[in-house]
This record gives structure tokens, sequence and C-alpha cells, in this order.
């Protein structure tokens, strides 16, 4: 199985700061043969399911605002908030889907400063 | 607007048998561009993948958990349904059932319509 391991496991940014998160996996998740990383973003909300927020390592998903943005490729991958919003308090997963099983992060919990 | 709903018993024995059923609407299941998943987070921890099934029935298992678990699909009701046997604490989570982009039948990829989850717990 690859394993994603994401760092910080906390972090705490003021408002309308940048906040970074870093996900590694344990081997590469891109394919040369199409340029494509295969890593999505998740944003959970205290007693919400997850939300997707990017996928291909780079593109939002629908309706996500572009003070999210995704980096990265073969092993190291980023997740920046810009410039962080109130509501944007929650945890953030990474999840690869190059291989089977799928298998996400162990999340980063951002929380305002 | 798509949305899927879990619902199944909040309470199983040891050794017995989880079942749980995603019913979808918004989105027909048997229209074929999409797998179908559940995902499982026990309480303060992360994500894990129990598996997907396309609307054909094919299906793709979480190793580590292929031996218990069955997932199957009624496209005339429009859902999917869990069954995971010999249950232990250790299966105690949230389930969720969620929407998944892929290419079928070879792969799985993401999930970017989730239900709100379901509670299961494990205890006599």
């Amino acid at each position: 199985d690859i394993v994603m391991t994401q760092s910080p496991d906390s972090l705490a940014v003021s408002l309308g700061e940048r906040a970074t998160i870093n996900c590694k996996s344990s081997q590469s998740v891109s394919h040369s043969s199409n340029n494509k990383s295969y890593l999505a973003w998740y944003q959970q909300r205290a007693g919400q399911p997850p939300k997707l927020l990017i996928y291909w390592a780079s593109t939002r998903g629908s309706g996500v605002p572009d003070r999210f943005s995704g980096s990265g490729s073969g092993t190291d991958f980023t997740l920046t908030i810009s410039s962080l919003q109130a509501e944007d308090v929650a945890v953030y997963y990474c999840q690869q889907y190059f291989n089977s099983p799928l298998t996400f992060g162990g999340g980063t919990k951002v929380e305002i400063k | 607007q798509v949305q899927l709903q879990e619902s199944g018993p909040g309470l199983v024995k040891p050794s017995q048998t989880l079942s749980l059923t995603c019913s979808v609407s918004g989105n027909s299941i048997s229209s074929g561009f999409h797998y179908w998943s559940w995902i499982r987070q026990p309480a303060g921890k992360g994500l894990e993948w129990i598996g997907s099934i396309y609307s054909s029935g094919s299906t793709k298992y979480s190793p580590s958990l292929k031996s218990r678990v069955t997932i199957s699909v009624d496209t005339a009701m429009n859902q999917f349904s869990l069954n995971l046997s010999s249950v232990t604490a250790a299966d105690t989570a949230v389930y969720y059932c969620a929407r998944t982009h892929g290419v079928v039948p070879i792969a799985v990829y993401y999930m970017d319509v989730w239900g709100t989850g379901t509670t299961v717990t494990v205890s006599s």
C-alpha cells in the first residue's frame, strides 16, 4: 500500500495569512505517460463529511474558492490556503488514487491563531 | 443536485454482520459514469477506504477488509449496500458512502459527493 504522510499534524494561522499543508507519498503517485498526479485533497469541518477540494493534485473541485490551491508531483505535494478565513477551520486530508487500495494521509488540523 | 444518504442499524453485536445502505438521489447509479464507494472513519481518526462498486456490479475492495466485505448494487432502487461480517469493536466508526470518479473497470479515483455519514457502534 502507498503510505501518505502529512505534515504538520496541526497548525494555527492568523486570519488572512497563508496556511501550507504538506503531503508525502511512500512512492511516486505521478504518471510519466500522462503527466498527471493521482492526488486529491479534502476538507472536513467538525461534524461534517469530507468535501473534495482538489483533484489531479491541482484542479479545484466545483465551487471551491480560489484561495485553495494544490501543487506538487512525484512524492511531494502541498495544499495552500492563500488567505485563511474563519470557515477554513477544519481537518485536511490528502488521498492518493495512483494504486489500489486508495489511501489517505493522517490529516492536518487547521486552526485560527 | 446529487445527494447520498446512509441508513442502517447504529448498533451491531460483535461477530455479527454490519449492513448499511446508501440511497442516491439526483444521479442514476446506472448512468454509468461513476463508481460508488464506502469509506469509514473511527472517532477522532482518519479516513479508510473500504471498497467501491460500479453499476454493473464490478467491485474493488481494500485488501485489509476484503475477506469480510461485500458491496452490492440495486440499480432499480438506485441504492448500493455494504455488508461487513464478523465485526469487532475495531469496526466502530462513522461510515460514509460517496460518489466516486474513476475509469471503469480499471481504477477508482477520488470521491466528489459524500453522504452525511452514519455512526455504527459494535458492542454487546
